[in-house]
């Protein structure tokens, strides 16, 4: 069982370009969400999923979108970079929520 | 607002004991989760407490008083590969995770 992977795990984008970062899990579970990680911050939740076909906002959603349709994968888009999204990006699941989190090794993501 | 504080760094020697605090002011509290990052991987889960007392797991140990908004996580008999981040995290009245900025604990021989 891989787990929860995540591709790509390096990325460099110029200002404006788009991209889509990918999010798989084979651990069946319904909960799976999309953080960013940066230097002196916690964790911040950008979007989530509850389940197949349902997405919500978490904290920091602008400039993200998001798209569930099938369980086992959760997609994060970008649809014109900008610096301020320069970050670690960390992919999460869980059962059900108030369990574990179960992370992707993440995606380092650079736009110049 | 909501908030969790931990000290950013903590320096701490080969075998010797080590305690992180974490406090937390947040919107309702539905339990509390330690985990481990070492730099460059992904969190990993350590702990999680959600009534007041200590859960103790090996060498990790994590205690929790709700009445202070206050956890703190045991570290005993330090090895090397303990060097990582420790993240505190909250889980809110709307069932969020709550994340603090972490505590960089590094070991020396």
């Amino acid at each position: 069982n891989a787990g929860v992977t995540q591709t790509p795990k390096f990325r460099v984008l110029k200002t404006g370009q788009s991209m889509t970062l990918l999010c798989a899990q084979d651990m069946n579970h319904e909960y799976m969400y999309w953080y960013r990680q940066d230097p002196g911050m916690g964790l911040r939740l950008i979007h989530y999923s509850v389940g197949e076909g349902t997405t919500a906002k978490g904290e920091v959603p602008d400039g993200y979108n998001v798209s569930r349709l099938k369980k086992q994968n959760f997609l994060l888009g970008l649809e014109s970079a900008a610096p301020s999204q320069t970050s670690v990006y960390f992919c999460a699941t869980d059962l059900k929520e108030g369990h574990e989190q179960f992370f992707g090794p993440g995606t380092r993501l650079t736009v110049l | 607002g909501q908030n969790i504080d931990q000290p950013t760094e903590m320096t701490a020697t080969e075998g010797a004991i080590v305690q992180i605090n974490c406090t937390y002011q947040t919107s309702g509290f539905n339990g509390l989760f330690w985990y481990q990052q070492h730099a460059g991987e992904a969190p990993t889960f350590l702990s999680y407490n959600v009534l007041d007392g200590l859960e103790e797991k090996g060498r990790f140990s994590s205690f929790l008083s709700r009445s202070k908004g206050y956890s703190y996580l045991l570290l005993k008999e330090l090895q090397m590969k303990d060097s990582a981040s420790y993240l505190c995290a909250v889980l809110d009245s709307n069932y969020q995770l709550i994340w603090g900025a972490g505590t960089k604990l590094i070991i020396k021989p």
